[in-house]
């Protein structure tokens, strides 16, 4: 059965302090992986597309990575308005996503 | 630009009601899905419909109906609410036919059933 878990569920950073939020999946037939930000009372927000192992993709503080078996988003140097929910989604057949849990972020300054 | 458009935003209602939430993306996307968030569960695919004319069930699709009007339209029905259907209800629109497509979402029903 495909599976998507993110972990940690919920991450408290102080303003600077550099993390990284994970995703692990078993899926077969990979042909993409997702993420997503999400703020409270919002529809998810498309962050970034990896499609095969090694592939890295950058926007502002936020960088994405991928493995064979998990997917990482670094967040260097966060602020406040980083604060959010960051959802991990993974495509396969028709490119229908299915999502992991979600990893709640809070920055504070 | 208007991207995809839900209505109702909120709606309480009572066991046994029905309902019909609306969908319309504006991007010319062959795709579209309905999905439900709940917390703790994550968003879960309820139903989708990969072009216009197709509807295929999803994880959790009891007790929920949908059509795919036009290709800029996809309606969910709910026939007889239930409280487990309290939630909030996403539609996402997505281009098919090209590796990795990300999906685009609405701002989401917040619905309620008493």
């Amino acid at each position: 059965e495909d599976q998507v878990t993110q972990s940690p569920e919920a991450l408290r950073l102080q303003e600077g302090e550099s993390s990284s939020l994970n995703c692990s999946y078993t899926v077969s037939g990979l042909r993409g992986l997702f993420w997503y930000r999400q703020d409270p009372g919002k529809g998810p927000e498309f962050l970034f597309t990896l499609y095969s192992a090694g592939e890295e993709k950058e926007k502002e503080r936020l960088k994405a990575t991928l493995t064979k078996k998990e997917s990482f988003l670094h967040i260097t140097a966060p602020k406040p308005e980083d604060s959010a929910t960051y959802l991990c989604a993974v495509g396969k057949r028709s490119y229908i996503p299915t999502f992991g849990r979600g990893t709640s972020l809070i920055v504070h300054p | 630009n208007a991207g995809v458009t839900q209505t109702p935003k909120f709606q309480v209602l009572k066991t046994g009601q029905s309902m019909t939430l609306q969908c319309a993306q504006d991007m010319n996307h062959n795709s579209m899905y309905w999905y439900r968030q709940d917390p703790g569960m994550g968003l879960r695919l309820i139903y989708y419909s990969a072009s216009e004319g197709t509807t295929d069930k999803g994880e959790v699709p009891n007790g929920y109906n949908v059509s795919r009007l036009n290709k800029r339209e996809f309606s969910l029905r709910l026939e007889s609410a239930a409280p487990s259907q309290t939630s909030v209800y996403f539609c996402a629109s997505s281009e098919r036919g090209q590796v990795g497509t990300e999906a685009f979402f609405g701002q989401g029903t917040r619905l309620t059933v008493v």
